[in-house]
C-alpha cells in the first residue's frame, strides 16, 4: 500500500512570499490532517478534514494559513504571506474512516525555510 | 486529551531492552495510551496503543499499570535504527490523527 506523499521535501522561500504544500493521502482514507513541527518540538495539528469538509482548524492561523481538500483526495497547505516563525516541517497525515482504534499514517513532511 | 510526561532523553545499549516510561496521571476511563516514533527526517509512525491491559506486537510492547496513570513501551532488543524521538499520547480512539503530541523522549541506541 503506497503511504501518504507530500511534496515538495524541502522548500526556501522570503518572508512575506507565499508558499503552497500537497499531500495525496492514502488511498480510501477518509481523514486527512496538517500539522506543524517546529525544530524540537512535537508536531502541532493544524487543521483536521472528514472526506472535503473540515472537522476543526480551531489551531489553523487564518490570517495566514489557508487548507483545503477538493473532492475528498488531496490537499494542498497555503501560506501567504509567510513569517520567518513559519519555518517548520508540514507533515501529513490520514487515517481511515472505520469503527473501533485506528491509527494515522503520516507522510514524510515538507520542510519550510523562511529567509 | 490528558497531558503526558515523558523525560526528555534515554540512552541504551544495543540489543538490550529500552524502557521508555510515559506519566499520564489525569487519563480519563475512555481514553487510550498510544506511542508513536518519529526517525530523523522522517513523519511520526505509529507503534502500538493499548486501554488497560498489557499489549504487544512485532515492534514493542506496552505495559500500562494497573491504574493507568502510567505506562512503559519497551523495545525488547534496540537496534541503532530504533534511534528515534518516542512520543506517548493520550486520547479517545475515534480521531486517529488528532493528538496532542508533547516533545517526546530521543532514545539513543550506542553500540
Amino acid at each position: 500500500e503506497a503511504g501518504v506523499a507530500q511534496s515538495p521535501r524541502y522548500k526556501i522561500i522570503e518572508k512575506r512570499q507565499s508558499v503552497a504544500f500537497w499531500c495525496n493521502p492514502i488511498s480510501g482514507h477518509a481523514t486527512l490532517y496538517w500539522y506543524q513541527q517546529i525544530l524540537g518540538q512535537g508536531p502541532k495539528l493544524l487543521i483536521q478534514f472528514q472526506n472535503n469538509g473540515v472537522v476543526d482548524d480551531s489551531q489553523l492561523p487564518k490570517d495566514r494559513f489557508s487548507a483545503e481538500r477538493l473532492k475528498g483526495v488531496d490537499s494542498t497547505l497555503k501560506i501567504q504571506p509567510a513569517k520567518l516563525e513559519d519555518s517548520a516541517v508540514y507533515l501529513c497525515a490520514s487515517s481511515p474512516r472505520r469503527r473501533g482504534n485506528t491509527e494515522a499514517f503520516f507522510g514524510q513532511g515538507t520542510r519550510l525555510t523562511v529567509v | 486529551d490528558a497531558k503526558t510526561t515523558q523525560p526528555p532523553s534515554m540512552d541504551c545499549a544495543e540489543g538490550r531492552a529500552a524502557n521508555l516510561p510515559c506519566n499520564h496521571s489525569t487519563i480519563s476511563g475512555n481514553e487510550y495510551v498510544y506511542w508513536y516514533r518519529q526517525i530523523h527526517s522522517q513523519g511520526p509512525q505509529y507503534i502500538i496503543h493499548g486501554l488497560k491491559n498489557n499489549e504487544t506486537n512485532e515492534m514493542a510492547s506496552l505495559i500500562i499499570t494497573e491504574d493507568r496513570k502510567s505506562s512503559t513501551l519497551i523495545l525488547p532488543h534496540a537496534t541503532l535504527r530504533d534511534t528515534a524521538v518516542y512520543y506517548c499520547i493520550v486520547r479517545v480512539d475515534t480521531n486517529a490523527g488528532k493528538s496532542t503530541f508533547g516533545d517526546g523522549t530521543t532514545l539513543t541506541v550506542k553500540p
